[in-house]
């Protein structure tokens, strides 16, 4: 089983939807969870960082893991056509290594 | 805001030729990190760096590969003799006292 796993899209939206990205993970020993923005040729930007379970918010984003199911999302609301991208979940396993899911690319419609 | 910076932001290299990848981490940080990303592909973790020292690395990082603070600024990837399959994006990245890593725009390496 793979250590982090993502649904690669591409996820299609139209302008004002709410987006829900998300990501499983196999080790229940993971702690740290971090969410990117990446754009075509550009490196990652840190978007959110939560530490163990429960939400985390910053403006329109949310962050959410739930450690029982091993599942982790972000949802984006009132969606932007500046937030298309691809959006990268990633996992803090060992000595700051972080283990990168596939990327889903979101493209939001005007 | 402070921010990661790498150069080149592309390198043309013939394979079996050394190439020194540079990034200027974020001035406060004490962690370095290196990853890369072959087109299409997942980000890759490659190398962390701390207090003059590999911490952890993985199993692409192998002999070809090493890293470098030579100053109190930068932070080097060198890879000996390079390949074909060596051609990807090379981030560079750095924290602080917390796991958030912010990267920077990336190297672009083609191996000809």
């Amino acid at each position: 089983q793979k250590e982090v796993e993502q649904d690669p899209g591409p996820l299609s939206v139209p302008e004002g939807a709410i987006v829900s990205l998300n990501c499983t993970y196999s080790n229940s020993a993971f702690q740290y969870f971090m969410w990117y923005r990446q754009y075509s040729r550009k490196g990652p930007e840190l978007l959110m960082y939560t530490y163990s379970s429960g939400n985390k918010e910053d403006g329109r984003f949310t962050a959410q893991v739930d450690k029982s199911s091993k599942y982790i999302s972000l949802f984006i609301r009132d969606s932007q056509p500046s937030d298309s991208a691809t959006y990268l979940c990633a996992i803090e396993i060992q000595g700051g290594k972080l283990i990168f899911g596939q990327g889903t690319e979101l493209s939001v419609k005007p | 805001e402070p921010e990661v910076t790498q150069t080149p932001s592309h390198q043309v290299t013939q394979m079996g030729q050394e190439v020194i990848l540079r990034c200027v981490p974020i001035s406060n940080h004490l962690y370095f990190y290196w990853y890369r990303q072959i087109l299409g592909q997942k980000v890759e973790f490659l190398v962390s760096f701390y207090n003059n020292e590999i911490s952890e690395k993985s199993e692409i990082f192998d002999d070809q590969f090493s890293v470098e603070r030579p100053d109190g600024s930068n932070f080097t990837l060198k890879i000996r003799s390079t390949k074909l399959e060596d051609s990807a994006m090379y981030f560079c990245a750095s924290s602080g006292d917390t796991y958030e890593q912010y990267f920077g725009p990336g190297t672009r390496l083609t191996v000809t």
